[in-house]
């Protein structure tokens, strides 16, 4: 069985640009999650899915970050622009219904 | 602000040895309790998961949970070098709007030495 498949891997971007990330969740997996993991701390929550409803996104800076998830599937989020603070890894994880969150490889963005 | 507290380390021991790692956690209300270890470079791993008071095992991984002290701990049995990792202590909430949220720790660093 496939695990949460996130794309690209790896972006290096000049500050004020934009930058997308893309998220494929585990196949029946209604519950999706973004988080940001800055180098040397754990995780946190930017936002959480529930199907196509975004439940809690309390954590998102609005003014820069936004993110859908079309259909209850796949999963976009956006940054624009780009900050140099905005450098970290954005991981994508899914659950069946709040259960185990298993997490994506992760998109490590480098902003110059 | 719901706070999970883990020394950042580094832990190192040599091979075979007891591993011990701890975490406290501010939200007397938490319900559930994981375990994640991270790879260098990689993304975090669920490696054990325990919800009630006591121990609970699963091969050389035990963890350990009291509510009333809010603390939860893992312990790793015959450490291996491959165990070499960071370990990351997740707790979610009670339940409302922050329902299957995971807070998580900063992580432990762990080092295995031959």
């Amino acid at each position: 069985e496939a695990g949460v498949v996130q794309s690209p891997r790896y972006k290096i971007i000049e500050k004020k640009q934009p930058v997308a990330f893309w998220c494929n969740p585990i196949s029946g997996h209604n519950t999706l999650y973004w988080y940001r993991q800055n180098l040397g701390q754990g995780p946190e929550l930017l936002i959480r899915y529930e199907n196509e409803e975004a439940v809690d996104d309390s954590q998102l800076p609005k003014d820069r970050f936004s993110a859908e998830r079309l259909k209850g599937v796949d999963s976009t989020l956006k940054i624009q622009p780009a900050e140099l603070g905005d450098s970290a890894v954005y991981l994508c994880a899914s659950s069946f219904r709040g259960n185990t969150i298993y997490f994506g490889e992760g998109s490590w963005l480098t902003v110059v | 602000q719901k706070e999970v507290e883990q020394n950042s380390g580094p832990l190192s021991v040599p091979e075979g040895a007891i591993a011990s790692l701890n975490c406290t956690y501010s939200d007397r209300g938490s319900q559930s309790f994981f375990w994640y270890r991270q790879y260098s470079g990689k993304s975090p791993e669920l490696i054990m998961s325990i919800y009630s008071n006591g121990d609970k095992e699963d091969g050389r991984f035990t963890a350990q949970l009291n509510k009333a002290s809010q603390y939860v701990s893992l312990l790793i049995r015959d450490s291996q070098p491959s165990d070499s990792a960071t370990y990351l202590c997740a707790v979610t909430p009670r339940g409302g709007s922050t329902l299957g949220r995971l807070y998580f720790g900063r992580g432990t660093q762990l080092t295995v030495w031959p």
